[in-house]
């Protein structure tokens, strides 16, 4: 079963406009970790965010704040004020605590086109 | 502070051929991981050292390739013979430690290898 699940393979957005990247997760862990990172054409991932099954706010930074929702199981990510520099891939990950495997586990991506 | 190193960028080589990845994590992580990412896709774990022990090597072929971490420090991944799905975006990550949710991973640029 996919356990990160990106529906938006590809977004244009116009420069300035605020925009929302989806991620809905699967998960049986109580603690676990979501984050996302940015991939731009060069190939490095740029971690962006992160957000703990146990934090009561929603995570922020800078431009970038991560929306919530654990019931619904959903951790969407908004940009605010979109720039030209932002278009690139977006990965949503999880890491579950619990077991002994720690690594993330990925979404299949989703390619953000900014357009001034 | 110097970001994960990882060498060489880019390798083409025919299948059945062998070829080997270095990575060299951020100073003083603990925790290192090798990623496969295929066109298209998000990154899958391959294996994750702890130290220089493995943690978790689920994913990795291990008919094919291998991996390790002496003195706990650089890695090496090394795929030996090499087969045309082996395509694909090598990514090394590391992280301070394992033990905790939050921990983020920091990529390297990734070997971008071409198997004929």
């Amino acid at each position: 079963a996919q356990k990160i699940t990106q529906t938006q393979p590809g977004m244009f957005v116009q420069e300035k406009e605020a925009v929302t990247l989806d991620c809905t997760y699967d998960t049986s862990d109580p603690s676990y970790g979501l984050f996302w990172y940015k991939q731009p054409s060069s190939g490095e991932m740029i971690f962006l965010i992160y957000q703990g099954s146990y934090d009561q706010q929603n995570a922020t930074e800078g431009r970038y704040s991560l929306n919530f929702q654990k019931a619904r199981k959903s951790a969407n990510l908004v940009i605010s004020a979109s720039q030209l520099g932002d278009s690139a891939m977006y990965f949503c990950a999880m890491r579950e605590v619990g077991g002994g495997a720690d690594g993330l586990t990925f979404g299949k991506g989703t390619h953000l086109i900014i357009q001034p | 502070e110097a970001g994960v190193a990882q060498s060489p960028r880019y390798k083409i080589i025919e299948k059945r051929q062998s070829v080997a990845f270095w990575c060299n994590p951020i100073s003083g992580h603990a925790t290192l991981y090798w990623y496969q990412q295929i066109l298209g896709q998000g990154p899958k774990l391959l294996i994750q050292f702890q130290n220089n022990g493995v943690v978790d090597d689920s994913q990795l072929p291990k008919d094919r390739f291998s991996a390790e971490r002496l003195k706990g420090v650089d890695s090496t991944l090394k795929i030996q013979p090499a087969k045309l799905e082996d395509s694909a975006v090598y990514l090394c990550a590391s992280s301070l430690r394992r033990t905790a949710g939050y921990e983020t991973q920091y990529f390297g640029p990734g070997t971008r290898l071409l198997v004929l």
